[in-house]
């Protein structure tokens, strides 16, 4: 089955500077979705990306999606303290016989 | 690493049966675990938070009394979908989150269990 690795699993980074994490995948992936989740929340859904190259941004976050559709980046831009938590990618099942794939997750924390 | 389980990954059954689905902490002890739902196309929605030895919390628009959640120990939390009707077909996903001690905390996803109501 498809399994999806997520890197770095932590990133410790001075408040105002730049954050990515990367998901790769095994297979191609029909859709990409991330998630934060704020210590002690649960995962709460930020975008979807869908096509072959997608880039999409909101406000500091740039979500993006592979050509080959098997790898997907989040980068933050001058990271602010509220960024704390954890940002995961999950692909979800398309077809009937796949399971639910979630990348292991980045835990970024923000030194002030 | 934790591992969580899911079963059965795939169910199928008849309008007005009941549904369990059970999920399993593996290599640590869940205090708390987390019961997802997602819908095609659409992203993992939180349904409730189940506590061990109490009652768990439902997100609104969640009928807790169709779908129950028993959290009796430390490793297991079920999942029962009462009554189930068409439009509780889902994919449900369970997380548990570890708290055994290490510096930081961390939550591990269930691979989901697929519903399918005729």
């Amino acid at each position: 089955g498809q399994q999806v690795m997520q890197i770095p699993q932590y990133q410790h980074v001075q408040e105002g500077e730049d954050f990515t994490t990367y998901c790769n995948s095994s297979t191609t992936l029909s859709n990409i979705q991330w998630y934060k989740q704020r210590p002690g929340g649960h995962p709460v859904f930020l975008i979807q990306l869908v096509k072959s190259g997608e880039v999409k941004k909101q406000k500091r976050l740039t979500f993006q999606f592979g050509e080959a559709k098997k790898n997907s980046s989040l980068h933050i831009t001058a990271t602010q303290t509220t960024d704390v938590g954890t940002y995961f990618c999950m692909s979800p099942p398309f077809f009937g016989n796949e399971k639910l794939t979630f990348g292991t997750g980045t835990r970024l924390t923000i030194i002030p | 690493g934790a591992v969580v389980s899911q079963h059965p990954s795939w169910v199928i059954c008849k309008s007005g049966t009941s549904v369990k689905i059970e999920c399993r902490s593996l290599d640590f002890q869940a205090t708390t675990m987390f019961w997802y739902r997602q819908f095609p196309k659409q992203s993992l929605m939180l349904m409730a938070t189940s506590n061990e030895g109490s009652k768990a919390t439902y997100e609104q628009g969640v009928e807790k009394d169709k779908f129950l959640i028993n959290h009796a120990s430390l490793t297991l939390s079920t999942l029962t979908v009462t009554s189930a009707h068409p439009e509780d077909s889902s994919f449900y996903i369970c997380s548990a989150r570890d708290l055994s001690g290490r510096v930081q905390e961390t939550q591990y996803f269930g691979p989901g269990t697929r519903l399918l109501v005729l």
